[in-house]
């Protein structure tokens, strides 16, 4: 079966640190890979996608980047943070083709920037 | 353009009773269309979806969910609430017409409270 994990799961950073926070999917080949931002435990924002290695799609301007160095592992990173980058980021997963069904979530990372 | 609303913030039923939560969707194409819910600080756990065919779908907890077209609708609905139902839940919305990617948008959530 398949399962997704992200890592850390909770993360305390000063503001103008950087970021790196990681998701890797087991047991599928080429999935589509997704970030998504929950902002004060509601909405969720698209970050960026990804269908393959190397692959980024960027949905909004921001402060952070992604990167899909192999192809099951998916990481989303800053260079400085700022305080706006604070919330619940999580990591989905979709198979490939067509990707018509459902997306499959991560336990999420909580980011505070202090 | 895709979008999802939630008009409800906060739903409030009893121990037993039905629970309904509403959502609308906006696509300039077809829909694809599902219910998520979060419980705190853990991620999305998929419920149901409607793909295609029969409009009433069921999905997991027993929850249900109508695809009604007409009113470009997809309320969630259980026909008995359980105190353990108490969650965030959120619809979401893909334009098949217009999106190859699998992007999904989501509504704003409700929030959930069951009373014993």
């Amino acid at each position: 079966s398949q399962t997704i994990h992200q890592w850390p799961a909770t993360l305390v950073q000063p503001v103008g640190s950087p970021l790196s926070l990681e998701c890797t999917v087991e047991g599928t080949s080429n999935p589509n890979l997704y970030w998504y931002r929950q902002a004060a435990g509601r909405g969720l924002q698209l970050l960026f996608y990804s269908v393959g290695i190397g692959q980024i799609s960027s949905e909004v301007p921001q402060n952070l980047s992604a990167s899909r160095p192999q192809d099951r592992q998916f990481i989303l990173s800053s260079k400085k943070l700022l305080l706006s980058d604070s919330g619940f980021y999580l990591c989905a997963w979709a198979p490939l083709p067509g990707t018509t069904g459902e997306l499959f979530f991560g336990e999420g990372s909580r980011l505070t920037v202090l | 353009a895709q979008s999802v609303a939630q008009p409800e913030d906060q739903v409030n039923v009893a121990e037993g009773n039905p629970l309904t939560v509403k959502c609308t969707y906006s696509v300039s194409g077809n829909p694809y269309l599902f219910w998520y819910v979060q419980y705190p600080n853990r991620g999305l756990q998929f419920l149901l979806k409607y793909i295609t065919g029969d409009n009433l779908v069921k999905g997991s907890y027993g929850f249900e969910a109508e695809f009604n077209k007409s009113q470009t609708s997809f309320h969630l609905k259980k026909p008995s609430a359980l105190v353990s139902d108490s969650a965030l839940y959120f619809c979401a919305v893909r334009d098949i017409t217009t999106d190859s990617w699998g992007k999904l948008q989501f509504g704003a959530g409700t929030q959930v409270v069951v009373t014993p």
